[in-house]
Protein backbone atom coordinates (compact mmCIF):
# COMPACT_ATOMS: atom_id res chain seq x y z
CA UNK A 1 0.00 0.00 0.00
CA UNK A 2 1.25 3.37 -0.92
CA UNK A 3 1.89 5.86 1.95
CA UNK A 4 -0.21 8.62 0.12
CA UNK A 5 -2.89 8.58 -2.54
CA UNK A 6 -4.72 10.42 -4.48
CA UNK A 7 -6.70 9.79 -7.62
CA UNK A 8 -4.83 10.40 -10.31
CA UNK A 9 -7.55 12.43 -12.06
CA UNK A 10 -7.91 14.12 -14.50
CA UNK A 11 -10.41 15.65 -12.47
CA UNK A 12 -12.35 18.21 -14.60
CA UNK A 13 -15.09 21.00 -13.59
CA UNK A 14 -16.79 23.26 -14.93
CA UNK A 15 -15.91 27.47 -13.96
CA UNK A 16 -17.72 28.52 -10.43
CA UNK A 17 -18.06 25.03 -9.41
CA UNK A 18 -16.59 23.69 -6.07
CA UNK A 19 -13.40 20.94 -6.91
CA UNK A 20 -12.94 18.26 -4.63
CA UNK A 21 -9.55 16.81 -4.43
CA UNK A 22 -9.35 13.71 -1.94
CA UNK A 23 -5.85 12.22 -0.12
CA UNK A 24 -5.81 9.04 1.98
CA UNK A 25 -2.40 8.30 4.01
CA UNK A 26 -1.82 5.03 5.98
CA UNK A 27 0.36 5.86 8.76
CA UNK A 28 -2.03 6.41 11.56
CA UNK A 29 0.62 8.61 13.62
CA UNK A 30 0.74 11.28 10.74
CA UNK A 31 0.48 14.58 12.36
CA UNK A 32 0.88 17.54 9.50
CA UNK A 33 -1.23 17.62 5.98
CA UNK A 34 -0.03 20.31 3.37
CA UNK A 35 -1.72 20.72 -0.21
CA UNK A 36 0.97 22.05 -3.09
CA UNK A 37 0.06 22.99 -6.44
CA UNK A 38 2.26 22.86 -9.25
CA UNK A 39 1.46 24.27 -12.24
CA UNK A 40 2.82 22.79 -15.40
CA UNK A 41 6.43 23.31 -15.94
CA UNK A 42 6.48 24.95 -12.89
CA UNK A 43 7.67 24.00 -8.93
CA UNK A 44 4.90 22.93 -6.17
CA UNK A 45 3.74 25.96 -4.17
CA UNK A 46 2.51 25.28 -0.59
CA UNK A 47 -1.32 26.76 -0.52
CA UNK A 48 -3.20 25.03 2.95
CA UNK A 49 -1.30 23.22 5.94
CA UNK A 50 -4.04 21.48 8.41
CA UNK A 51 -3.06 20.23 11.83
CA UNK A 52 -6.15 19.39 13.91
CA UNK A 53 -9.11 17.58 12.40
CA UNK A 54 -12.20 19.47 10.74
CA UNK A 55 -12.09 21.95 8.86
CA UNK A 56 -9.07 25.13 7.49
CA UNK A 57 -10.71 27.87 4.88
CA UNK A 58 -8.34 30.29 3.72
CA UNK A 59 -10.21 32.24 0.85
CA UNK A 60 -11.86 30.06 -1.53
CA UNK A 61 -9.93 26.93 -0.51
CA UNK A 62 -10.61 24.83 2.85
CA UNK A 63 -9.07 21.71 3.63
CA UNK A 64 -10.97 18.89 5.58
CA UNK A 65 -9.07 16.36 7.78
CA UNK A 66 -10.30 13.38 9.68
CA UNK A 67 -7.61 11.32 10.91
CA UNK A 68 -10.23 8.64 12.09
CA UNK A 69 -10.63 7.60 8.73
CA UNK A 70 -6.79 8.79 8.07
CA UNK A 71 -8.40 11.17 5.04
CA UNK A 72 -7.45 15.03 4.14
CA UNK A 73 -9.22 16.98 1.41
CA UNK A 74 -9.11 20.31 -0.49
CA UNK A 75 -12.36 22.06 -1.84
CA UNK A 76 -11.98 24.52 -3.98
CA UNK A 77 -14.62 26.68 -4.52
CA UNK A 78 -15.86 29.08 -7.15
CA UNK A 79 -13.00 27.17 -9.21
CA UNK A 80 -11.40 29.52 -11.99
CA UNK A 81 -9.25 28.45 -14.81
CA UNK A 82 -6.46 29.51 -13.33
CA UNK A 83 -6.83 26.70 -10.68
CA UNK A 84 -6.02 24.42 -13.31
CA UNK A 85 -2.88 22.75 -12.09
CA UNK A 86 -1.51 19.53 -10.53
CA UNK A 87 -2.78 19.56 -6.69
CA UNK A 88 -0.39 17.55 -4.34
CA UNK A 89 -0.74 15.91 -0.82
CA UNK A 90 2.09 16.13 1.61
CA UNK A 91 2.09 14.31 4.98
CA UNK A 92 4.56 14.66 7.71
CA UNK A 93 5.20 11.45 9.38
CA UNK A 94 6.07 10.56 12.93
CA UNK A 95 9.85 10.79 12.52
CA UNK A 96 12.36 13.03 14.42
CA UNK A 97 12.80 15.28 10.96
CA UNK A 98 10.57 16.76 9.05
CA UNK A 99 10.18 14.35 5.89
CA UNK A 100 7.02 14.47 4.32
CA UNK A 101 5.71 12.07 2.35
CA UNK A 102 4.11 13.32 -0.90
CA UNK A 103 1.18 12.17 -2.94
CA UNK A 104 1.15 11.56 -6.87
CA UNK A 105 -0.85 14.55 -7.41
CA UNK A 106 -4.41 15.13 -8.96
CA UNK A 107 -4.24 16.95 -12.07
CA UNK A 108 -7.33 19.54 -12.06
CA UNK A 109 -8.61 21.75 -15.51
CA UNK A 110 -11.23 24.07 -14.69
CA UNK A 111 -13.20 24.49 -17.48
CA UNK A 112 -14.27 28.18 -18.99
CA UNK B 1 8.77 35.65 1.52
CA UNK B 2 10.84 32.63 1.62
CA UNK B 3 12.98 32.48 -1.31
CA UNK B 4 14.95 29.53 -2.57
CA UNK B 5 17.43 29.81 -5.14
CA UNK B 6 18.71 27.01 -7.28
CA UNK B 7 21.33 27.87 -9.72
CA UNK B 8 20.76 26.62 -13.01
CA UNK B 9 17.31 26.45 -14.34
CA UNK B 10 18.69 24.44 -17.43
CA UNK B 11 21.86 22.31 -17.85
CA UNK B 12 23.09 19.48 -20.21
CA UNK B 13 26.02 17.52 -19.28
CA UNK B 14 27.67 14.68 -20.96
CA UNK B 15 27.32 10.83 -19.60
CA UNK B 16 30.24 10.53 -16.97
CA UNK B 17 30.47 13.92 -15.85
CA UNK B 18 30.67 15.03 -12.39
CA UNK B 19 27.30 17.74 -11.75
CA UNK B 20 27.08 20.01 -9.02
CA UNK B 21 23.24 21.83 -8.12
CA UNK B 22 23.58 24.04 -6.09
CA UNK B 23 20.24 25.33 -3.77
CA UNK B 24 20.46 28.73 -1.61
CA UNK B 25 17.31 29.59 0.77
CA UNK B 26 17.51 32.75 2.47
CA UNK B 27 15.25 32.60 5.61
CA UNK B 28 17.27 30.31 7.98
CA UNK B 29 15.82 27.11 7.66
CA UNK B 30 17.04 24.30 9.75
CA UNK B 31 16.06 21.38 6.70
CA UNK B 32 16.99 21.28 3.50
CA UNK B 33 15.85 18.51 0.89
CA UNK B 34 16.76 17.73 -2.87
CA UNK B 35 13.81 15.79 -4.96
CA UNK B 36 13.80 14.83 -8.19
CA UNK B 37 10.42 14.52 -10.14
CA UNK B 38 9.57 12.46 -13.17
CA UNK B 39 6.76 12.14 -15.26
CA UNK B 40 4.26 8.80 -13.69
CA UNK B 41 6.66 8.81 -10.63
CA UNK B 42 5.93 12.15 -8.75
CA UNK B 43 8.27 13.66 -5.89
CA UNK B 44 10.61 12.04 -5.00
CA UNK B 45 12.96 12.04 -1.98
CA UNK B 46 16.76 12.01 -3.08
CA UNK B 47 18.67 13.35 0.68
CA UNK B 48 17.78 15.70 2.93
CA UNK B 49 19.15 17.73 5.79
CA UNK B 50 18.64 18.98 9.39
CA UNK B 51 21.52 20.66 10.35
CA UNK B 52 24.85 21.93 8.80
CA UNK B 53 26.82 19.32 8.06
CA UNK B 54 24.07 16.56 8.75
CA UNK B 55 22.64 14.57 6.08
CA UNK B 56 20.17 11.69 5.74
CA UNK B 57 19.11 9.32 2.81
CA UNK B 58 15.78 9.37 1.25
CA UNK B 59 14.19 6.98 -1.05
CA UNK B 60 16.86 7.02 -3.88
CA UNK B 61 19.96 8.09 -2.75
CA UNK B 62 22.08 5.85 -5.02
CA UNK B 63 24.37 7.82 -7.90
CA UNK B 64 24.08 11.09 -5.73
CA UNK B 65 25.83 12.30 -2.71
CA UNK B 66 25.25 15.75 -1.09
CA UNK B 67 26.88 18.62 0.85
CA UNK B 68 25.91 21.04 3.74
CA UNK B 69 28.48 23.23 4.93
CA UNK B 70 26.64 26.24 5.89
CA UNK B 71 22.88 26.25 6.52
CA UNK B 72 21.73 28.56 3.92
CA UNK B 73 23.44 26.43 1.23
CA UNK B 74 22.01 22.21 0.11
CA UNK B 75 24.26 20.96 -2.74
CA UNK B 76 23.28 18.00 -5.04
CA UNK B 77 26.38 16.06 -6.43
CA UNK B 78 25.66 13.49 -9.40
CA UNK B 79 29.27 11.61 -8.98
CA UNK B 80 29.12 10.39 -12.67
CA UNK B 81 26.29 11.74 -14.28
CA UNK B 82 24.05 8.87 -16.06
CA UNK B 83 21.02 8.83 -18.47
CA UNK B 84 18.68 7.62 -15.98
CA UNK B 85 19.59 11.14 -13.99
CA UNK B 86 17.61 12.72 -16.64
CA UNK B 87 15.55 14.80 -14.55
CA UNK B 88 13.76 17.82 -13.09
CA UNK B 89 15.49 18.33 -9.72
CA UNK B 90 13.87 20.24 -7.15
CA UNK B 91 15.56 21.83 -3.86
CA UNK B 92 13.11 23.13 -0.40
CA UNK B 93 13.81 24.49 2.49
CA UNK B 94 11.35 24.04 5.70
CA UNK B 95 11.09 25.15 9.37
CA UNK B 96 10.01 22.43 11.48
CA UNK B 97 6.81 22.29 11.24
CA UNK B 98 7.18 20.88 8.05
CA UNK B 99 5.98 23.32 5.30
CA UNK B 100 8.05 23.06 2.53
CA UNK B 101 9.07 26.14 -0.10
CA UNK B 102 10.51 24.86 -3.56
CA UNK B 103 13.12 26.45 -5.61
CA UNK B 104 12.52 26.93 -9.18
CA UNK B 105 13.76 23.31 -10.37
CA UNK B 106 16.83 22.84 -12.42
CA UNK B 107 15.95 20.53 -15.79
CA UNK B 108 19.40 18.22 -16.25
CA UNK B 109 20.11 16.53 -19.51
CA UNK B 110 22.33 13.88 -19.20
CA UNK B 111 23.70 13.06 -23.06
Amino acid sequence: QKEVEQNSGPLSVPEGAIASLNCTYSDRGSQSFFWYRQYSGKSPELIMFIYSNGDKEDGRFTAQLNKASQYVSLLIRDSQPSDSATYLCAVKTKTSYDKVIFGPGTSLSVIP
Amino acid sequence: DVKVTQSSRYLVKRTGEKVFLECVQDMDHENMFWYRQDPGLGLRLIYFSYDVKMKEKGDIPEGYSVSREKKERFSLILESASTNQTSMYLCASSLAQGSQYFGAGTRLSVL
